[in-house]
């Protein structure tokens, strides 16, 4: 499709466990975002990249978090043992260029529960 | 640092009348104002923004926003609502002055259409 793709979609795991949420955005999207979505808040912003290098990673919470983007397109968000409060949605979005004036696609993103 | 306030947490209204949805924003260069949706278990759609120019924008679904500088407000407005419409809405700002930017969310704003 020529959407925002997010795997996977649901994951459940342990807390204490590694995980990985992927995103591929649209392509030549320039930009890609990371958001978290707790139950009732808005998104929360995590962080962007422009290209392949992390523009602003000021809101990722702790070291457990981080998030690559290696050849420009794919981004993997990477948790290290997970909490409890982690749970949330993860939601992804790209932007096409400097001059889209902030018009983001989200993807539907990836529920994490961990428990 | 730029912030969204939301300060309905649901609206109610019923179907064929004028709705509308309130927000009012901090930034501290221009801003960049952005209208999203959400449906159930849906990504974030965009409805509409305001970057510069008519304080009055049109968006999709027949959603317009009005700008208000002065009140620091971006109120989303609807003169005739459908029950089609009840969805999670959220305002976001982005600092205007650079590039790419994050988008700042508000909490969200349910917003029920009754029959």
């Amino acid at each position: 499709g020529a959407g925002v793709s997010q795997t996977p979609s649901n994951k459940v795991t342990e807390k204490g466990k590694y995980v990985e949420l992927r995103c591929d955005p649209i392509s030549g999207h320039t930009a890609l975002y990371w958001y978290r979505q707790s139950l009732g808040q808005g998104p929360e912003f995590l962080i962007y990249f422009q290209g392949t290098g992390a523009a602003d990673d000021s809101g990722l919470p702790n070291d457990r978090f981080f998030a690559v983007r290696p050849e420009g397109s794919v981004s993997t968000l990477k948790i290290q043992r997970t909490e409890r409060g982690d749970s949330a949605v993860y939601l992804c979005a790209s932007e096409p260029g400097p001059a889209s004036g902030g018009e983001l696609f989200f993807g539907e993103g990836s529920r994490l529960t961990v428990l | 640092a730029q912030s969204v306030a939301q300060p309905e947490d649901q609206v109610n209204v019923a179907e064929g009348n004028p709705l509308t949805v309130k927000c009012t924003y901090s930034v501290s260069g221009n801003p960049y104002l952005f209208w999203y949706v959400q449906y159930p278990n849906r990504g974030l759609q965009f409805l509409l923004k305001y970057i510069t120019g008519d304080n009055l924008v049109k968006g999709s679904y027949g959603f317009e926003a009005e700008f208000n500088k002065s009140q620091t407000s971006f109120h989303l407005k609807k003169p005739s609502a459908l029950v089609s419409d009840s969805a999670l809405y959220f305002c976001a700002v982005r600092d205007g002055n650079t590039g790419f930017q994050k988008l700042v969310f508000g909490t969200g704003t349910r917003l029920l259409v009754s029959p």
